[in-house]
């Protein structure tokens, strides 16, 4: 079985903050990706980042950034310098790749303030 | 231009009559699967599939049946829907070997009286 845990339901920060989103995750499978998807108001659910289960390097693109740790199977997720747009609903996922089965995290609401 | 249609958009049905979501994807994806989004759980895995013919149960298959007959479509078919169905669907489709992020439908949302 697999289990994907956020445990922030809900943050809110002022424009310019930087934020992190924590996730935590269980697998028996040694092969899998780990994901974070978006979700804003509108409904759609848009693929952010990933990361291979052999690649823990750590990687920044624009004003995302993650943190990949095995030993504690976490992976986190940091905006810097946070703006109003970046307010949606946040998603943790992980695919086990020989199987196909995908398993999402509870997601955490993410508000920007101005 | 690649994408993932769901329809219909919107449903409304009563209790007990039986109904058909589509999905279909245009990027000759391997993998396809279907999820529920309900208030404070998340996505939920129903179906998903690794290829033609292909189909294994999700985390919360039961009142459910898919098929995949072709590798573009992955029909979600609820042959006796009831009120605690009642929730935003979501189809994607991933291409294995890539990357095995999904992209996702724009949603369905069924109400069912």
């Amino acid at each position: 079985a697999q289990k994907v845990t956020q445990a922030q339901t809900e943050i809110s920060v002022v424009e310019k903050e930087d934020v992190t989103l924590d996730c935590v995750y269980e697998t028996r499978d040694t092969t899998y990706y780990l994901f974070w998807y978006k979700q804003p108001p509108s409904g759609e659910l848009v693929f952010l980042i990933r990361r291979n289960s052999f690649d823990e390097q750590n990687e920044i693109s624009g004003r995302y950034s993650w943190n990949f740790q095995k030993s504690t199977s976490s992976f986190n997720f940091t905006i810097t310098a946070s703006q109003v747009v970046d307010s949606a609903v946040y998603f943790c996922a992980l695919t086990n790749t020989n199987a196909g089965k995908s398993t999402f995290g509870d997601g955490t609401t993410l508000t920007v303030k101005p | 231009e690649a994408q993932v249609t769901q329809n219909p958009r919107y449903l409304i049905t009563v209790t007990g009559k039986k109904l058909t979501v589509t999905c279909s994807q245009n990027m000759n994806h391997e993998y396809m699967s279907w999820y529920r989004q309900d208030p404070g759980l998340g996505l939920r895995q129903i179906y998903y599939s690794m290829n033609v013919e292909v189909t294994d149960k999700g985390d919360v298959p039961e009142g459910y049946k898919v098929s995949r007959k072709e590798k573009r479509n992955f029909p979600l078919i609820l042959e006796s829907p009831s009120p605690n169905q009642t929730s935003l669907y979501f189809c994607a489709s991933t291409l294995a070997g890539v990357g095995y992020e999904q992209f996702f439908g724009p949603g369905t949302r069924l109400t069912v009286l």
